[in-house]
């Protein structure tokens, strides 16, 4: 298994602000995702981060808006840009070794965007 | 396009009950089937996970079967407690070419278990 620290664990921001959550892993990893889970949904992938290349988006989610860094195998960052209410949500970072493998998640980051 | 529906949406069982959550996909091309547990405000707990060769896994008192052909998953959870509820979450990781490996997600069942 893999443990997964996602920063920070809560954030009230205003709209307008940027914000950079961070994800660790405490085991060098492949594949590396970031999802978001809005109030009362289901979690929906943002992208697919591998280190070393730039990051693959989901349809209707942009680079400028959630730009995202994989300097090495056990970390990342997915940065929130330009906040707006809707982006209140819960973001979610998640890794896995390969396609035959299980799937780990941290504790999330609870977005509040004022 | 994969689809993942549950049902029921939500669920309210005695304590001690035996009981079945429902996961189903449109599209029999995966590679595996992962069920989680979400509590309120929290990340994912990985349950258990069912590779497509597989027909079932158990971990302590739960239960997790896969009909690959028909699109159909199952939960059982037997003897139910009240440590149980939250919210469970079924995930398809689809098969393909141009696939990187990501998960897509049911929309969840919420379990109350009352004691």
């Amino acid at each position: 298994s893999a443990v997964i620290s996602q920063k920070p664990s809560r954030d009230i921001c205003q709209r307008g602000t940027s914000l950079t959550i961070q994800c660790q892993v405490d085991s060098q990893v492949t594949m590396m995702f970031w999802y978001r889970q809005q109030p009362g949904q289901s979690l929906t992938l943002i992208a697919t981060a591998n280190q070393g290349s730039e990051a693959t988006y989901e349809s209707g989610f942009v680079i400028d808006k959630f730009p995202i860094s994989r300097p090495n195998l056990t970390f990342s960052t997915l940065t929130v840009s330009n906040m707006s209410p809707e982006d209140s949500s819960i973001y979610l970072c998640s890794v896995g070794q390969g396609m035959n493998t299980e799937a780990f998640f941290g504790q999330g980051t609870r977005l509040t965007v004022v | 396009k994969q689809e993942v529906t549950q049902i029921p949406a939500a669920l309210s069982v005695p304590e001690g009950e035996n009981l079945v959550l429902n996961c189903s996909f449109t599209d029999s091309a995966i590679y595996n089937l992962q069920w989680f547990r979400q509590d309120p405000g929290k990340g994912l707990t990985s349950l258990l996970l069912i590779q497509s060769s597989q027909r079932e896994q158990t971990s302590g008192r739960l239960n997790a079967s896969l009909d690959k052909s028909s699109g159909r998953s199952t939960l059982y959870i037997a003897a139910s407690q009240p440590g149980d509820s939250a919210t469970y979450l079924c995930a398809v990781r689809p098969d393909g070419s141009s696939n990187t490996g990501k998960l897509i997600f049911g929309q969840g069942t919420t379990l109350q278990v009352k004691p």
